[in-house]
């Protein structure tokens, strides 16, 4: 399968404790984005990359988020003191940049978070 | 700001009725429409998009949606449901602060009853 792909598929953690997640982009794909989903929403961005450059963050990306992009394969994104309010699925993106306007992003099957 | 709203929160229908589900966008740029979909149990994947040129655009699975300026809509339709199309759909525009990623609407849950 060449498609995008996310580790863990489902974390549960105590409230306070450190989680980090993988996500692996296609692999010709320059492009790496990190959504976040509650239920009964949409999707919300929380921050993308260009190859290792991280180029625009949401003001929903709060301090105790990090994400990285080291080689510009595989990205992590890391949520450090969890609170319960970071329960939500975690979805990935990626796409490949040829100029212009946003294009299609292909999406992976997400990590869903739950802190108790 | 960018922003999407989807007027219909659940819908339930029957096989063979037709769809049409409201997408409506507030965007100052350049105009660039999304319709995803989301299988139970599965990704988001792109059903189809709108760039420029005929405002009907038609994607995947039959599915078709028209793109109506003056009314800053981007409805989805489908003439005939089936049960293999009950999951939940999402209208998206471009956002962020360099239209470089996706706004998405709430979403809509379609069920569709054998």
């Amino acid at each position: 399968d060449t498609g995008v792909s996310q580790d863990p598929r489902h974390k549960i953690t105590k409230r306070g404790q450190n989680v980090t997640f993988r996500c692996d982009p296609i692999s010709e794909h320059n492009r790496l984005y990190w959504y976040r989903q509650t239920l009964g929403q949409g999707p919300e961005f929380l921050t993308y990359f260009q190859n290792e450059a991280q180029l625009e963050k949401s003001r929903l990306l709060s301090d105790r988020f990090s994400a990285e992009r080291p080689k510009g394969s595989f990205s992590t994104l890391e949520i450090q003191r969890t609170e319960q309010g970071d329960s939500a699925m975690y979805l990935c993106a990626s796409s490949f940049l040829a100029g212009g306007p946003v294009f299609e992003q292909y999406f992976g099957p997400g990590t869903r978070l739950t802190v108790t | 700001a960018q922003s999407v709203s989807q007027h219909n929160h659940h819908v339930i229908l029957s096989e063979a009725a037709s769809l049409e589900l409201g997408c409506n966008y507030s965007y100052g740029g350049t105009v660039n429409l999304f319709w995803y979909v989301q299988y139970p149990g599965q990704h988001l994947q792109l059903l189809l998009k709108y760039f420029s040129g005929d405002p009907l655009v038609k994607g995947i699975k039959g599915f078709e949606a028209e793109f109506i300026k003056s009314k800053f809509s981007f409805n989805l339709r489908k003439p005939s449901v089936q049960w293999s199309d009950t999951a939940e759909y999402f209208c998206a525009v471009p956002g962020g602060n360099y239209g470089q990623n996706f706004v998405f609407g709430p979403g809509t849950r379609l069920s569709v009853l054998p």
